[in-house]
């Protein structure tokens, strides 16, 4: 079965930089993208970046485009999500989903990673 | 690249139907027959209910339906349940591999 593993809760100070992995299992990796999206506490989901899992090639929203950067790993299939110069804004839920490409849409996602930015 | 608008929220009762409307322009929802719909709950990660637009993932009850007109998309919700309950989103494709959420609405049953 399809199954995305995150890595676990993060503090952080301000200015300083997060890594999240998603470990993907239960499908071919190179046939689907990843996207992460993000929900601070109390709010809405926001879209931040897409990575094709069969070259690597991502995008990103202007918003954070500059401060975020997206790897894979395709010997372990796992997707990275890796964010600079923190600040209390960034404090979230940070999700990475399988975006099927075919059909535009997340379909299955991970658990979720907390991020507390906070001096 | 600005967030698509939803209602804040929307209620109902048990066994009637609410509409939830995500209007965004012509250079997302308006360019492309390519709107989803998610439903959270509390702690929970988002879950599709509707792809492209009207389709619905396996396993879905066809009491959610989707549709849209323009630059806005409507998500239906028929026979109301307490289950239903939740936060929704909608999302949509925004060319060059780049995607747009709504800010959500909050439906209480």
């Amino acid at each position: 079965q399809v199954q995305l593993l995150q890595s676990g809760a993060e503090v952080k100070k301000p200015g300083a930089s997060v890594k999240v992995s998603c470990k993907t299992s239960g499908y071919p990796f190179s046939k689907f993208g990843l996207s992460w999206v993000r929900q601070a506490p109390g709010q809405g989901l926001e879209w931040m970046g897409w990575i094709s899992g069969y070259n690597g090639k991502s995008t990103s929203s202007q918003k954070i485009q500059g401060r975020v950067t997206l790897t894979t790993d395709t010997s372990t299939n796992t997707a990275y999500m890796e964010l600079r110069s923190l600040t209390s804004d960034d404090t979230a839920v940070y999700y990475c989903a399988r975006w099927n490409i075919v059909i535009n849409t997340g379909d299955f996602w991970g658990q979720g990673t907390l991020v507390i930015v906070s001096s | 690249q600005s967030a698509l608008s939803q209602p804040a929220s929307v209620s109902g009762s048990p066994g009637q139907s609410i509409t939830i409307s995500c209007t965004g322009s012509s250079s997302d929802v308006g360019a492309y027959n390519l709107v989803s719909w998610y439903q959270q709950f509390p702690g929970q990660a988002p879950k599709v209910i509707i792809y492209e637009g009207s389709k619905r993932p396996s396993g879905v009850s066809d009491r959610f339906s989707g549709s849209k007109s323009g630059n806005t998309a409507s998500l239906t919700i028929s026979g109301l349940q307490a289950e239903d309950e939740a936060d929704y989103y909608c999302c949509s494709f925004a060319g060059s591999n780049t995607w747009v959420f709504g800010g959500g609405t909050q439906l209480t049953v």
